[in-house]
């Protein structure tokens, strides 16, 4: 019963490179999040999704930032032109509905992005 | 707007003495609040939440904590730490009551355990 998958765990990308980071949530999850962890700091949330549809943008940056999460396949979060102050830990989690009182999400082990 | 304020970004207690992690929230409707711990280089995992019901909840490796609607606080306890009991621990409210959704995270307390 695998749990919320994220890859890569590590990933290196050189000033202006694109990133790609990848989500597979639980099996039955229909509902993903996307969190950002800067050093030193707790997680700040950056998008919501169901399945095709973004229900909460409102933690995404404005430009360069995209999420998809397509009705086959995991969700993606997509960094354009990365700068040096995009190097995070990008964490994932899932739930089957949205968080409420049965309810929790389970998160990936993350993507450490780091911007050289 | 919701927010969550933990106090103490470090926390150091000796083995077998009593854990308090302190957690504050602002929001204007009832809340869902946890408590999450997250080992290094790890993901998060839950250790306990507060939905409707007994205010006094208790999660796994013997940690409680306890919602206090009068003082809009959720602090995580345990009665004697164990060394693998170090980590970093995150409060957590959701904001939308009904609809559920994203958690709006604390800064984070980190606990060491000294032998």
């Amino acid at each position: 019963n695998a749990g919320v998958m994220q890859n890569p765990r590590h990933l290196v990308r050189r000033r202006g490179q694109e990133a790609r980071l990848r989500c597979s949530p639980m099996k039955g999850h229909s509902h993903v999040y996307w969190y950002r962890q800067l050093p030193e700091e707790g997680l700040k949330f950056m998008v919501y999704l169901q399945k095709e549809n973004i229900i909460d943008e409102s933690g995404m940056p404005k430009e360069r930032f995209s999420a998809e999460f397509p009705k086959e396949g995991p969700s993606i979060l997509r960094i354009q032109q990365v700068v040096r102050g995009d190097s995070a830990a990008y964490f994932c989690a899932s739930s089957p509905v949205s968080i409420g009182v049965n309810t929790e999400a389970f998160f990936g082990q993350g993507t450490r992005l780091t911007v050289v | 707007a919701q927010s969550v304020t933990q106090l103490g970004s470090h926390v150091s207690v000796s083995e077998g003495a009593l854990v308090l992690l302190r957690c504050n929230y602002s929001s204007s409707v009832p809340p869902y609040l946890f408590w999450y711990v997250q080992y290094p280089n790890q993901g998060l995992q839950l250790l306990l939440k507060y939905t409707t019901g007994a205010t006094l909840v208790k999660g796994i490796n013997g940690f409680e904590a306890e919602f206090k609607k009068s003082e809009t606080s959720f602090h995580l306890t345990k009665p004697s730490a164990h060394m693998s009991d170090a980590a970093e621990y995150f409060c957590a409210v959701t904001p939308n009551y009904n609809q559920g959704g994203k958690l709006i995270f604390g800064q984070g307390t980190e606990l060491s355990v000294k032998p």
